[in-house]
């Protein structure tokens, strides 16, 4: 079955890179995304990438697909403490019924990211 | 920007219980999806509907849940006789075409003692 694997834990100092990195089962994903989630909020899309693609870009987040080893990677250039969070890596499955689409996501267990001041 | 709306932010209830965890998804959007979250674990898919039935559910989806659109802005999931490991983040989320990014509401939390 479809699963999504990410580390748990990722420490940086402000104004360092983060690197948060996935790896995913399904072949067939067409798009792959990023969330993040405060404490006590809901789930944030940061970015998705579609699965034809290899790399995209928005402002400081750099997203990075290696679909021959199913690999997903988020780069956080210049970390501030406001990007402490957990994010999570999803892929989505599609599937039809009734003619129409519709999806499930898989996700991650998230990587909670600590910025160090 | 248009955003999903959840209430209520947290449900405390009774083990035999039921509650209802209501949502408002984005106006134009059609998909409509309710995914958990156990404290620790991952987020899980529940179930997606569209037009007023359901398209796809997964296991944990049992008939003690069930959701409902019972007007043009409200979607709803019932729990009709809650269990200690019902307690979870419920994530309501939306999207204009199926395969379009997910746009989620910032959850309900249930507590079911």
């Amino acid at each position: 079955g479809e699963d999504v694997e990410q580390s748990l834990f990722l420490s940086v100092r402000e104004g360092d890179s983060s690197v948060i990195n996935c790896t995913y089962t399904d072949s067939s994903s067409t798009y792959l995304y990023w969330y993040k989630q405060e404490p006590g909020a809901g789930l944030q899309l940061l970015t998705y990438i579609f699965s034809n693609m290899d790399m995209k870009q928005d402002q400081r987040l750099t997203v990075l697909l290696n679909k021959k080893d199913k690999h997903l990677s988020l780069r956080i250039a210049d970390t501030q403490t406001g990007d402490s969070a957990i994010y999570f890596c999803a892929e989505s499955i599609s599937s039809y019924h009734s003619g129409a689409g519709s999806y499930q996501l898989t996700f991650g267990k998230g990587t909670k990211l600590s910025v160090i001041p | 920007e248009p955003e999903v709306t959840q209430t209520p932010s947290h449900q405390v209830t009774q083990m035999g219980q039921e509650v209802i965890l209501r949502c408002v998804p984005i106006s134009n959007h059609l998909y409509f999806y309710w995914y958990r979250q156990i404290l620790g674990q991952k987020v899980e898919f529940l179930v997606s509907f569209y037009n007023n039935e359901i398209s796809e559910k997964s296991e944990i989806f049992d008939d003690q849940f069930s959701v409902e659109r019972p007007d043009g802005s409200n979607f709803t999931l019932k729990i009709r006789s809650t269990k200690l490991e019902d307690s979870a983040m419920y994530f309501c989320a939306s999207t204009r075409q199926g395969r379009e990014k997910l746009f989620f509401g910032s959850g309900t939390q249930l507590s079911v003692l």
